[in-house]
């Protein structure tokens, strides 16, 4: 069964950080793009960035409103990947949730279409 | 603000069909066929329902179409369903830093 599962979210200060797991199985993790994406309360989703095989570098791209904040890697070993969130703000308050994008035989959408979603991790940012 | 734009709600009765609009630019929906459609009920994660612009994965029926004209891409459900009723997003690849970009979200109403 094709599985992501998220944890680690929680209530945190401003200025805090917090770090979000997710661990996936039923996926070939190491030929996987993994992609973080969050959702405010009552928002549209909001893409936070990807992380690319190991084979491309793991190369990673953010969203641009983050500023540099987020990070985001990968343990092949352990078929995970992770978001280390710094300096975070109560804008950032909201479900992060990691996916993986749709293949269609050896034709993948890491980028633009997301098939494999993850329950989602909620995370508050409040003093 | 989310970067695509899409009216708040729609709604139809059962058998009818509703058609949701995804404004984007020429950065975005405009260059690429590279946009998709959520479904998301209350509680749960996004489903795709729709990608590079007309395609459905496997397992989504064919009541859902898709469809692109500009900077504007549309997704309409015939023959609506009771469990149709749910939150519809649109997304497309863009050229800037920010890769992805989302719609605002539109609420499905089952009249």
């Amino acid at each position: 069964e094709v599985q992501l599962v998220e944890s680690g979210g929680g209530l945190v200060k401003p200025g805090g950080s917090l770090r979000l797991s997710c661990v996936t199985s039923g996926i070939t993790f190491g030929n996987a793009w993994m992609t973080w994406v969050r959702q405010a309360p009552g928002k549209g989703p909001e893409w936070v960035g990807r992380i690319k095989d190991i084979s491309q570098g793991a190369t990673t791209d953010y969203a641009a409103s983050l500023q540099g904040r987020f990070s985001i890697s990968r343990d092949d070993s352990k078929k995970m990947v992770y978001l280390q969130m710094d300096s975070l703000r109560t804008e950032d308050t909201a479900v992060y949730y990691c996916a993986a994008g749709l293949c269609v035989g050896t034709n993948c959408h890491w980028d633009d279409a997301f098939e494999i979603w993850g329950q989602g991790t909620m995370v508050v940012v409040s003093s | 603000q989310s970067a695509l734009t899409q009216p708040p709600s729609a709604s139809g009765s059962p058998g009818q069909s509703v058609t949701i609009s995804c404004t984007g630019t020429s950065s975005d929906i405009g260059r690429h066929s590279f946009v998709s459609w959520y479904q998301q009920h209350p509680g749960k994660a996004p489903k795709l329902m729709i990608y590079e612009v007309n395609k459905r994965p496997s397992g989504v029926p064919d009541r859902f179409s898709g469809s692109k004209s500009g900077n504007t891409a549309s997704l309409t459900v015939s023959g609506l369903q009771a469990e149709d009723e749910a939150d519809y997003f649109c997304s497309s690849y863009a050229d800037i830093k920010t890769l992805v970009v989302f719609g605002g979200g539109t609420k499905v109403t089952v009249l």
